[in-house]
């Protein structure tokens, strides 16, 4: 079956970088793409990101670019969120998402990581 | 562009609730739907206008016309008490936005 696994919770102080992982399994890697979503405490659900795992396309929301980075390694099935010059307000749960489309007017998230909760604290 | 959402809506235990999702990019492309407990990922609940993955029970359902997506849950059942986001693609920016979620609670 289809599944993400995310690496585990983070603690970093503010300014410093942090590196999320996402293994996928049960499908062919490079078949779909992967977004990136995050939520804070007591928040909504934020589209942060997506990287296309065949060729390693990449396309931020405009208020993460410059300090977020998505990369992945097709030998070991993994993506990867990097980001940087952590703040306070970065402190969230951070999910990895598989991309499903039809066609050009419907995409959907099928499969979703267990979350990694990366808290910015001094 | 934004999608918007009622931030809570309640029902009683076994009636019928509509959770609407309103935006411009919705004139052009479909919503998807999220349902989320508390501590957990969300799930898909509703993809593609009106289509359930496998293991989604049939009282969802979606629904779109104009600028609003609707999920319909008929005869709303206690474990159906979450919050639920719409997504789609962004018409200006191609990019990705949830609305702000509902919180449903069954009474």
């Amino acid at each position: 079956q289809v599944q993400l696994v995310q690496s585990g919770a983070e603690v970093k102080k503010p300014g410093a970088s942090v590196k999320v992982s996402c293994k996928a399994s049960g499908y062919t890697f490079t078949s779909h793409w992967m977004h990136w979503v995050r939520q804070a405490p007591g928040q909504g659900l934020e589209w942060v990101g997506i990287i296309n795992p065949n060729g390693g396309t990449t396309s931020y929301t405009q208020k993460f670019q410059g300090r977020i980075m998505l990369t992945r390694d097709t030998s070991t099935s993994t993506v990867y969120m990097e980001v940087r010059s952590l703040r306070f307000d970065d402190t969230a749960v951070y999910y990895c998402a598989r991309d499903v489309s039809n066609s050009a007017t419907a995409w959907w998230f099928d499969t979703w990581g267990q979350g990694t909760l990366v808290t910015v604290s001094s | 562009s934004e999608l918007t959402q009622d931030p809570a809506v309640s029902v009683a235990l076994g009636q019928t609730v509509r959770i609407t999702c309103q935006g411009d990019s919705l004139r052009k492309y479909f919503a998807s739907w999220y349902q989320q407990k508390p501590g957990q990922a969300p799930i898909l609940v509703i993809y593609a206008k009106n289509n359930r993955p496998s293991g989604i029970p049939d009282r969802f359902s979606g629904s779109s016309s104009g600028n609003t997506a609707s999920l319909t849950i008929t005869g709303a059942q206690a474990e159906d008490e979450a919050d639920y986001y719409c997504n789609s693609r962004d018409s200006s920016t191609n990019h990705w936005v949830f609305g702000g979620g509902t919180k449903l609670t069954v009474l």
